[in-house]
């Protein structure tokens, strides 16, 4: 358990559904990421915050996509209208220092 | 994606026997250069790092080699072991600006008895 924590861990949504999930980095660390897996990949950057501010976005990230780290702690993801194409694994990692990146257990969306 | 390349796809190796993983990238503006290892279900777990002030970093049974000119890196894992047995991806970075890393498509290990 790195200390980063991620709600919920699994999540089946219909097509066309909003959703939200939610991490929570380590207290002390500043930086956070979110990345997305699917099947048998890598993890992909999506967006990255440093404090409360969104400094990066992915092209990955649509406009169906949004993010916010309000007050610099907890982080939301939200995806809205939900398309099948979405299903993955969505991974948050923290860091206090550049690059050494502690990932959570992620959330698995399912979208039928 | 394309610009971090992870060889082999899959790996077998025997308990005890030795387990190499390689890595190539093409962004020169690449300085961090880490292993992660991932079990089903888990997220990645951070193995071992290197920056490439060094050629050679050590911990334990694993070890990261590093060329800088060949643009590669390898993770080398000793006296392998059944719970050694996952899927490491390669996942260099740049230290400042977007430290975001860029993963390699992953290598999965299997540690037989």
């Amino acid at each position: 358990d790195t200390g980063v924590s991620q709600d919920p861990r699994h999540k089946i949504t219909k097509r066309g559904q909003n959703v939200t999930f939610r991490c929570d980095p380590i207290s002390e660390h500043n930086r956070l990421y979110w990345y997305r897996q699917t099947l048998g990949q890598g993890p992909e950057f999506l967006t990255y915050f440093q404090n409360e501010a969104q400094l990066e976005k992915s092209r990955l990230l649509s406009d169906r996509f949004s993010a916010e780290r309000p007050k610099g702690s907890f982080s939301t993801l939200e995806i809205q209208r939900t398309e099948q194409g979405d299903s993955a694994m969505y991974l948050c990692a923290s860091s206090r220092t550049p690059n050494e990146q502690f990932f959570g257990p992620g959330t698995r969306l399912t979208v039928l | 994606q394309q610009q971090v390349k992870q060889s082999p796809q899959s790996l077998i190796v025997q308990k005890g026997g030795i387990s190499i993983i390689n890595c190539a990238y093409e962004n020169t503006a690449f300085d961090y250069f880490p292993w992660y290892q991932q079990f089903p279900g888990k997220g990645p777990a951070l193995l071992i790092a290197i920056r490439p002030d060094v050629s050679e970093k050590k911990e334990g049974r694993f070890t990261i080699s590093f060329n800088k000119s060949a643009k590669q890196f390898s993770l080398h894992i000793m006296d392998s072991q059944p719970g050694d047995s996952a899927t490491y991806f390669c996942a260099p970075a740049k230290s400042f600006g977007n430290e975001k890393l860029t993963f390699g498509t992953g290598t999965r290990l299997t540690i037989i008895p």
